[in-house]
């Protein structure tokens, strides 16, 4: 069964700050990875996500995350972040060779941005 | 396009009452996914639907939680008798039909259940 790892629970940051979100899996096959965004008081969407091919994946709002398979990470970037950006974010796994589809959720990074 | 709809939002009810939730995934999509989103915990799979079929429900605690999609479109959970660790956002998720593994799944808002 695969888990997902996010070590960082709570972030604060000021606006033009850059953000690195640490995300780490445990599986041994291939995976698809994921990124989803819940902005307060709004559903859960997502933000980017990796399933084959280049490792740095981009995504909507200026997001980008980094496969490093020898890491088991995919990290999420923003080189600057606004105060749009407070929300909680969640890494996501699910197996490709097992069929399962359900995604597997880290704990979520509460990420707050002063302006 | 119209997204996933839940109802009710919220819901307040005591240990021991039973509840049920409601989800309508959007048109067309033909896996059902029922999460829970325990405070502070990110989304833990509780069901899995591929139209009315049972795909993955290894998580559902069967003696007291069911879950049902008749007719391969809307699906109701239902938990009876809840306990107070069942308090919790419940949420319902879908993806198209195929369901490759590396579909977005589309949420919706989430029900939120208090269990006193």
């Amino acid at each position: 069964a695969q888990s997902v790892s996010q070590h960082n629970h709570h972030v604060i940051l000021s606006e033009a700050a850059s953000l690195e979100l640490g995300c780490n899996y445990s599986y041994g096959g291939t995976v698809n990875l994921f990124w989803y965004v819940q902005y307060p008081g709004q559903h859960l969407q997502l933000l980017l996500k990796y399933f084959s091919g280049d490792p740095l994946v981009k995504g909507i709002k200026g997001f980008e995350a980094e496969f490093i398979k020898s890491k088991f990470s995919f990290n999420l970037r923003k080189p600057s972040v606004q105060w749009s950006d407070t929300a909680e974010y969640f890494c996501a796994v699910n197996a490709e060779d097992t069929g399962r589809r359900a995604l597997t959720f880290g704990s979520g990074t509460r990420l707050q941005v002063q302006p | 396009e119209a997204g996933v709809a839940q109802s009710p939002r919220y819901k307040i009810i005591e240990k021991r009452q039973s509840v049920a939730f409601w989800c309508n995934p959007i048109s067309g999509h033909a896996t059902l996914y029922w999460y829970q989103q325990i405070l502070g915990q990110g989304p833990k799979l509780l069901i899995q639907f591929q139209n009315n079929g049972v795909v993955d429900d290894s998580q559902l605690p069967k003696d007291r939680f069911s879950a049902e999609r008749l007719k391969g479109v809307d699906s109701t959970l239902k938990i009876q008798p809840a306990k107070l660790e069942d308090s919790a956002v419940y949420l319902c998720a879908s993806t198209p039909a195929g369901d490759r593994s590396g579909d977005e799944q589309y949420f919706g808002p989430g029900t939120r259940l208090t269990v006193t």
